[in-house]
């Protein structure tokens, strides 16, 4: 296990709505990444976080934000929920020393109605 | 930017075989190169990863090559076992940050 906590598992919202997902990141890690990954394809970076501050950002809408506390957790908020944002959403961490290496939690599941 | 392309999308083996499944990516600048394994309902599980410095790097049964001249790189699985199927994405990082960029990934099935 590496330690990569998420929550909630499953979420189920309806279009327009908001959602904020959580992360806890693993020990000694300071860096939090967030992707999105749609049934049967590879996970898509969403953004990076790091010193509480977004450190890179995928080809996602403004819509999608984010935080990170001072303990390195991180949420991901999504505003004005489409049909289209129903995938996995899952978080990954990155130790101090190695950067480059990202763990991954468990992900929560969103279904967007 | 960064394009990985991973082939093939799906690979069944007889157990005891050599699985290998091989990425492209089109960011000369990309250096990090990891391999995760995904079972169904899991999180993505770091197996190997190799870096742009090297050329080859080994665990147990897994391996991993890189040609950094045609930007592509390949997982090599031997003495597969049935509790290696599942969906393996590769992934490329590149540029200023440490974003990676995955492949759609290949459904591996190995049949007892």
């Amino acid at each position: 296990e590496t330690g990569v906590t998420q929550s909630p598992t499953h979420l189920i919202k309806t279009r327009g709505q908001q959602v904020t997902l959580r992360c806890s990141s693993q020990s000694g890690h300071n860096t939090v990444s967030w992707y999105q990954q749609a049934l049967g394809q590879g996970p898509q970076f969403i953004f990076q976080y790091y010193r509480e501050e977004e450190n890179g950002r995928g080809n996602f809408p403004p819509r999608f934000s984010g935080l990170q506390f001072p303990n390195y957790s991180s949420e991901l908020n999504v505003n004005a929920l489409e049909l289209d944002d129903s995938a996995l959403y899952l978080c990954a961490s990155s130790p101090r020393q190695d950067v480059e290496t990202q763990y991954f939690g468990p992900g929560t599941r969103l279904l967007v109605l | 930017g960064e394009n990985v392309e991973q082939h093939p999308s799906t690979l069944s083996v007889q157990e005891g075989d050599s699985a290998v499944i091989k990425c492209t990516y089109s960011d000369s600048a990309s250096n990090y190169f990891p391999w995760y394994k995904q079972e169904l309902g899991k999180r993505p599980q770091l197996i190997i990863d190799i870096r742009s410095n090297v050329g080859e790097k080994k665990d147990q049964r897994i391996a991993v090559t890189l040609n950094k001249t045609a930007k592509h790189f390949s997982l090599h699985i031997t003495e597969t076992q049935p509790e290696d199927s599942a969906v393996y994405f590769c992934a490329a990082r590149g540029g200023s940050n440490y974003k990676l960029t995955f492949g759609k990934g290949t459904l591996l099935t190995v049949n007892p």
